[in-house]
């Protein structure tokens, strides 16, 4: 089955950019078969959809964060990433990588990685 | 961006049946069965309970269940047990291929 688990600083400088990667196993991210996604959690607080990436470089982000956002996809390392620029304390958060599949109906996030706090701070 | 509304809080006591809603609009929620449902216990991972409205992943407890009326979804939970107090969170996929996520609701288990 699908795993996956985010790596990166879990401290960064307001201001620079936030960079995570989420490393796959169990599935081809060139597959076909899923949507790579982020979602944040800032502490004690509810859950926010950051964005996904297809295995062709297709992206969709929320229009709230599109454009201090950006990411990529790596297939030979079976890893996909995040970039948020110019970040600020309202960044701090548990970050999650996660599935999304889609049906003919819908689409919804199925497996998540385990989730990484970054906090902003200096 | 598509708004969903829930409430912030319900309760149960063990082995009564509680319901959550998810409110949208007539342009998102009330046309489309995009809905699917999370459940976030203390200090774990979401995990995905109900899909596509009304579909349950394979695992999921039977006494969980979804349905819609109008520009609600609904998330109701039979037969409530200790082990269902956690964060509840509807997800709409909405018509710009986005999701947006309500402001989820706990559920405490009296």
């Amino acid at each position: 089955q699908v795993q996956l688990q985010e790596s990166g600083p879990g401290l960064v400088k307001p201001s620079e950019t936030l960079s995570l990667t989420c490393t796959v196993s169990g599935a081809s991210v060139s597959s076909g078969s899923y949507y790579w996604s982020w979602i944040r959690q800032p502490p004690g607080k509810g859950l926010e959809w950051i964005g996904y990436i297809y295995y062709t470089g297709s992206t969709n982000y929320n229009p709230s964060l599109k454009s201090r956002l950006t990411m990529s996809v790596d297939t030979s390392k079976n890893q996909f990433s995040l970039n948020l620029s110019s970040v600020t304390g309202a960044d701090t958060a548990v970050y999650y990588c996660a599935t999304m599949q889609c049906s003919s109906i819908s689409c919804y996030l199925g497996r998540w990685g385990q989730g990484t706090l970054v906090t902003v701070s200096s | 961006q598509s708004a969903l509304t829930q409430p912030p809080s319900v309760s149960g006591s063990p082995g009564q049946s509680v319901t959550i809603s998810c409110t949208g609009t007539s342009s998102d929620v009330g046309i489309y069965n995009r809905v699917s449902w999370y459940q976030q216990t203390p200090g774990t991972v979401p995990k995905l309970i109900i899909y596509e409205v009304s579909n349950r992943p394979s695992g999921v407890p039977d006494r969980f269940s979804g349905s819609k009326s109008g520009n609600t979804a609904s998330l109701t939970i039979s037969g409530l047990q200790a082990e269902d107090e956690a964060d509840y969170y509807c997800t709409l996929y909405t018509s710009s291929s986005t999701l947006v996520f309500g402001g989820g609701t706990k559920l405490t288990v009296l």
